[in-house]
């Protein structure tokens, strides 16, 4: 166990649905981090948190979008799902921006059919 | 922008020595990280350079050259077990992406008997 804790570990849902993926990170970590890793792709950064707060945002889709709450939870919110966005989807978590690393969650297996 | 490269896939056998190659062209450069990654699993943390020269760790070590650009994962004694993704990822310095790791899309090692 990584500390870092995601759910669900699997979502199968049709298109056009929404769903909403969540990620506890390790205790004491402050930023949160999220990546998709759709088949034979790398993992695509999307979106950087930290206190709070937004920090950085990759390659994220406008259907996509995420918050981090006071406790330090964040959610992925995907929205008018297409078969493409059927990925993992990591979140990872680190003790602050730039500090060594990051470690991973087990990731939420997404399907949309 | 930010390039990562990699080869797709290795083969070595059980027993043999791997040189896993990676190159990077990145804005800002605060180190590199390896991970490791089983099929549908999620990334573990192997090494971390951020200054020139080698790393060792048991049977993984980790090369560093920033003014190349280059680096490389040097697997020994490779086991069964050690097939498996791994993962390249840069660390970035500036700004809001400070602390972000942008990965490759991984090398696919295959260890056979």
């Amino acid at each position: 166990d990584s500390g870092v804790t995601q759910t669900p570990k699997h979502l199968i849902t049709a298109t056009g649905q929404r769903v909403t993926l969540r990620c506890s990170p390790r205790s004491g970590d402050l930023s949160v981090y999220w990546y998709q890793q759709s088949l034979d792709q790398g993992l695509q950064f999307l979106i950087q948190y930290y206190n709070g707060e937004e920090r950085a945002k990759g390659n994220i889709l406008e259907r996509f979008s995420a918050q981090q709450f006071p406790d330090l939870h964040s959610e992925l919110n995907l929205s008018s799902l297409e078969l493409g966005d059927s990925a993992l989807y990591f979140c990872a978590s680190s003790v602050a921006p730039g500090y060594y690393g990051y470690t991973f969650g087990s990731g939420t297996r997404l399907t949309v059919v | 922008g930010q390039n990562i490269d990699q080869p797709t896939e290795m083969t070595a056998t059980e027993g043999a020595i791997v040189q896993i190659n990676c190159t990077y062209q990145t804005s800002g450069f605060n180190g590199l990280f390896w991970y490791q990654q089983h099929a549908g699993e999620a990334p573990t943390f192997l090494s971390y350079n951020v200054l020139d020269g080698l790393e060792e760790k048991g049977r993984f070590s980790s090369f560093l050259s920033r003014s190349k650009g280059y680096s490389y994962l040097l697997l020994k004694e490779l086991q069964m077990k050690d097939s498996a993704s791994y993962l390249c990822a840069v660390s970035l310095r500036d700004g809001g992406s400070q602390g972000n790791l942008i990965f490759g899309k991984g090398t696919k090692l295959s260890v056979k008997p």
